[in-house]
């Protein structure tokens, strides 16, 4: 069955970085576009990068875009973001999602890994 | 990239029918047929129930329905069960390989 598990999440200081994981397994990983998607405490779900099946192209939000980059390694079936220069408002749970196909849906998620920004 | 608006809430009696609508603009609900709508229990991944605006995955109940009419799409769940309890999420593509959510709304079964 598909399982996507993130990992990495922490307690970080504004300013600093962090990098998630996202292990899958249960499907054909290199034939599939890869979401980032968080929820910041009490907020709703927020889209946050895309990347294309072979890692070809990324898509970020106006809100992360030059701080968060999205990144795959098909051989190893993980996904990642780096989040750099984090900030107060990225305190999330983070999730990664599978694309079903290119315009959505979002068909598979993980359990989500928490980020805290704070000092 | 501004979320498309849910309402925070509605309630239903068991039985019932109730509608949840999510209203964007015409540069992504009213734009594309790429609304899906998520269900998400507490402490539980999301759960895609409707995809391509009205498109019931496998395995979910004929009682969710989805629609859309220009810049508002909607949910609607008939024949209320207590286990529908949890909160809805729309979700749009907006083109430019990039998607927008709905703030979400919390359904109670009374």
């Amino acid at each position: 069955q598909v399982q996507l598990v993130e990992s990495g999440g922490g307690v970080v200081q504004p300013g600093r970085s962090l990098r998630l994981s996202c292990a899958a397994s249960g499907f054909s990983f290199s034939t599939y576009g890869m979401h980032w998607v968080r929820q910041a405490p009490g907020k709703g779900l927020e889209w946050v990068a895309f990347i294309w099946y072979d890692g070809g192209n990324k898509y970020f939000a106006d809100s992360v875009k030059g701080r968060f980059t999205i990144s795959r390694d098909n051989s190893k079936n993980t996904l990642f973001l780096q989040m750099n220069s984090l900030r107060a408002e990225d305190t999330a749970v983070y999730y990664c999602a599978r694309g079903s196909y290119y315009e959505g849906p979002f068909d598979y998620w993980g359990q989500g890994t928490l980020v805290t920004v704070s000092s | 990239q501004s979320a498309l608006t849910q309402p925070a809430s509605v309630s239903g009696s068991p039985g019932q029918s109730i509608t949840i609508s999510c209203t964007g603009t015409s540069s992504d609900v009213g734009g594309y047929n790429y609304v899906s709508w998520y269900q998400r229990h507490p402490g539980k991944a999301p759960k895609v129930m409707i995809y391509e605006v009205s498109n019931r995955p496998s395995g979910v109940s004929d009682r969710f329905s989805g629609s859309k009419s220009g810049n508002t799409a909607s949910l609607t769940i008939s024949g209320l069960q207590a286990e529908d309890e949890a909160d809805y999420y729309c979700s749009s593509y907006t083109g430019s390989s990039t998607w927008v959510f709905g703030g979400g709304t919390k359904l109670t079964v009374l």
